[in-house]
């Protein structure tokens, strides 16, 4: 089984608002990751979790809040998002093997339009 | 950010017909991955390779890992409609720690006439 899931699969949002994407995987994969695609282009990497811990920060702004509660859940929090932010955001897991055959799984993407 | 040179940009082809395409990188990889992306949809792994050299094939599907470690390629033999899609290569290194950093290819769109 190499499923990640995501919810929801579309999300409108208005600029006040504040809403959260969710991630889910039962691999037992110790890293997760998410990324924002905008269309036609490749995933961008926003933030990666390490054994739950925040390991990286691709100096995404505040208005993003990204929150691993366990080892199977990553949640992007989102509040006072612009327009500019509408995009697909990917989550994805990796094993964290310590191997060279260490592999991102991709979920399907939640499909974010903020008006 | 950083993005690898993936070419051809787009490929519109005939049913039947074999696609080729690469990836090159200024930067040694530990290992390359090559994902495809339906609209809409998130990227779904369609062959890992993990040693300099190796060639490894799936299904209809071929790529190799390049002997410099700089660079990849993807065939696809007899392609079919369902081909269709972006076609994104990742190459992928330590980023310090446990946890690795994919630096993704610019695409190639593929568009297969039945």
């Amino acid at each position: 089984d190499t499923e990640v899931t995501q919810t929801p699969k579309h999300l409108v949002m208005g600029m006040t608002n504040k809403k959260s994407l969710k991630c889910e995987q039962h691999m037992g994969h110790r890293a997760m990751y998410w990324y924002k695609q905008k269309a036609k282009k490749p995933p961008e990497l926003m933030f990666v979790y390490s054994y739950e811990k925040l390991s990286i920060n691709e100096s995404v702004p505040s208005r993003f809040s990204p929150e691993c509660p366990n080892s199977s859940l990553l949640n992007l929090h989102l509040h006072a998002l612009q327009p500019e932010d509408s995009a697909l955001y990917l989550c994805a897991s990796s094993p964290l093997s310590r191997s060279p055959e260490e592999t991102q799984y991709f979920g399907p993407g939640t499909r974010l339009l903020v008006l | 950010g950083q993005q690898l040179n993936q070419s051809p940009q787009s490929m519109f082809i005939q049913e039947g017909e074999d696609v080729s395409m690469n990836c090159t990188s200024s930067s040694i990889f530990n290992t390359w991955l090559w994902y495809k992306q339906d609209p809409g949809e998130g990227p779904v792994l369609l062959i890992a390779l993990y040693k300099a050299g190796e060639l490894t094939s799936n299904g209809r599907l071929t790529a190799q890992f390049g002997i410099t470690r700089k660079d990849s390629f993807l065939n696809i033999s007899a392609s079919i409609p369902s081909d269709v899609g972006i076609y994104f290569c990742a190459g992928q290194s330590p980023y310090g720690g446990a946890t690795n950093k994919l630096i993704f290819g610019t695409g190639t769109l593929l568009a297969v006439q039945p």
